[in-house]
């Protein structure tokens, strides 16, 4: 396992479809995290998984967004319905415990034209 | 919530010379402080980090401080090469909590 794999590298859509971006962290970590990224800006919290239980959702997940883990390991992020200020990095990240080092995935960069 | 600030936004030294990027954070409450380095293309890469129980941590050519009653910690980075031109991104997460709040970033530039 050589860290967090994100699933693809890039996306182009039109508005109003919906996508879906796969991440896989490593492996004996059981916290798994979605941050978003746009240009110029650190990354922001968005939502924080522990094994399969989704614990904490930014104000920034709107409806449009819904985040699963199913069985404790990769981890799927939706966006329905996609608008242009959807257009970010959305990066992944995982950790071993509360406090332990987090490592990022290279992200998913979406295009919304 | 946790509000974190760095400057400056963009930094240009000379190989060989030192840099330094400097955050401050809003909640006493934060105990970790974690620095990451991003390259074009790339997620952010952990390269050092210091908890709130701790005044400085040094790798190699990299250091970094904390001052928990001004609540600022800062990156110093010796020697810079080449290889050390990136955004450079601050973060803090309070304690018990999950997730870390970035700063704006720096990018830094190392001139031949």
């Amino acid at each position: 396992d050589t860290g967090v794999s994100q699933n693809p590298r890039h996306k182009i859509t039109k508005r109003g479809q919906n996508v879906t971006f796969r991440c896989d962290p490593i492996s004996e970590h059981n916290r798994l995290y979605w941050y978003r990224q746009t240009l110029g800006q650190g990354p922001e919290f968005l939502t924080y998984f522990q094994n399969e239980a989704q614990l904490e959702k930014s104000r920034l997940l709107s409806d449009r967004f819904s985040a699963e883990r199913p069985k404790g390991s990769f981890s799927t992020l939706e966006i329905q319905r996609t608008e242009q200020g959807d257009s970010a990095m959305y990066l992944c990240a995982s950790s071993l415990a509360t406090g332990a080092p987090t490592v990022f995935g290279a992200g998913t960069r979406l295009s919304v034209l | 919530g946790e509000n974190v600030e760095q400057h400056p936004s963009t930094l240009s030294v000379q190989e060989g010379d030192s840099a330094v990027i400097k955050c401050t954070y809003s909640d006493s409450a934060s105990n970790y402080f974690p620095w990451y380095k991003q390259e074009l293309g790339k997620g952010p890469q952990l390269i050092i980090d210091i908890r709130s129980n701790v005044g400085e941590k040094k790798d190699q050519r990299i250091a970094v401080t904390l001052n928990k009653t001004a609540k600022h910690f800062s990156l110093h980075i010796t020697e810079t090469q080449p290889e050390d031109s990136a955004v450079y991104f601050c973060a803090a997460s309070i304690r018990g909590a999950q997730k870390l709040v970035f700063g704006q970033g720096t990018r830094l530039t190392i001139n031949p």
